[in-house]
């Protein structure tokens, strides 16, 4: 069964960090790629950043470009988000999404986790 | 950026409508649409990709179609779990972008 879950979330005061995880199990996690989506309040989804599933390709929102990076152990079956220099914009429930990557292109989100709250403010 | 424009934005129905929603792409996106449903506070779950091919599980009543710079979702014979917003995104470009969203209301 395939199964996403982040974790990480918290409150946190702008210009300060964060770092969320992904854990997935249930599914080769090598042949897939993983993506983060986030919902702010009374918003729809925006897609935020993904992760190739050998790493070796990473694509940001022009949003977030900067200031978050995406890494991956493939050892762990594990994704990490670190969110630095956070604004009161970046608050949102935060949702990693697993792709599939044929080697030359990853694809749409097809499972998703439960996702995990950020709040950015003073 | 690739703007994916999504109508209506809200829509009033009730069990057994059928449901359209639209998503117009800025330029062509080479038929990589994705459709998702969205509940509040669970996580969001993925009906269509390719444009018209469905995702393992979904029931049959949910069904897209389009081309070029124009898709559809519908749903056929609305069921009272259907009640949700649904967003449709392009993955052929990066970045990504959804569509602003639509919500389906009783």
């Amino acid at each position: 069964q395939v199964h996403l879950v982040e974790s990480g979330g918290g409150v946190v005061q702008p210009g300060r960090s964060l770092r969320l995880s992904c854990a997935a199990s249930g599914f080769t996690f090598t042949a897939y790629g993983i993506h983060w989506v986030r919902q702010a309040p009374g918003k729809g989804l925006e897609w935020v950043t993904l992760i190739s599933n050998d790493g070796s390709n990473k694509y940001f929102a022009d949003s977030v470009k900067g200031r978050f990076t995406i890494s991956r152990d493939n050892s762990k079956n594990t994704v990490s988000l670190q969110m630095d220099s956070l604004r009161v914009e970046d608050t949102a429930v935060y949702y990693c999404a697993r792709a599939y990557c044929d080697g030359r292109k990853c694809f749409e989100p097809n499972a998703w986790g439960q996702g995990t709250p950020v709040t950015v403010s003073s | 950026d690739i703007q994916m424009t999504q109508s209506p934005s809200s829509v009033f129905a009730s069990v057994g409508d059928r449901v359209t929603i639209t998503c117009r792409a800025s330029q062509g996106v080479n038929n990589f649409i994705a459709w998702f449903q969205h509940k509040p506070g669970i996580a969001p779950k993925s009906l269509i990709f390719a444009t018209s091919k469905v995702q393992n599980g979904v029931p049959w009543r949910f069904s897209g179609t389009g081309s070029g710079t124009n898709f559809t979702l519908t749903i056929t014979s609305l069921q009272p779990e259907d009640f949700a917003t649904y967003y449709c995104q392009q993955y052929d470009t990066y970045p990504l972008t959804f569509g602003g969203g639509t919500k389906v209301e009783i």
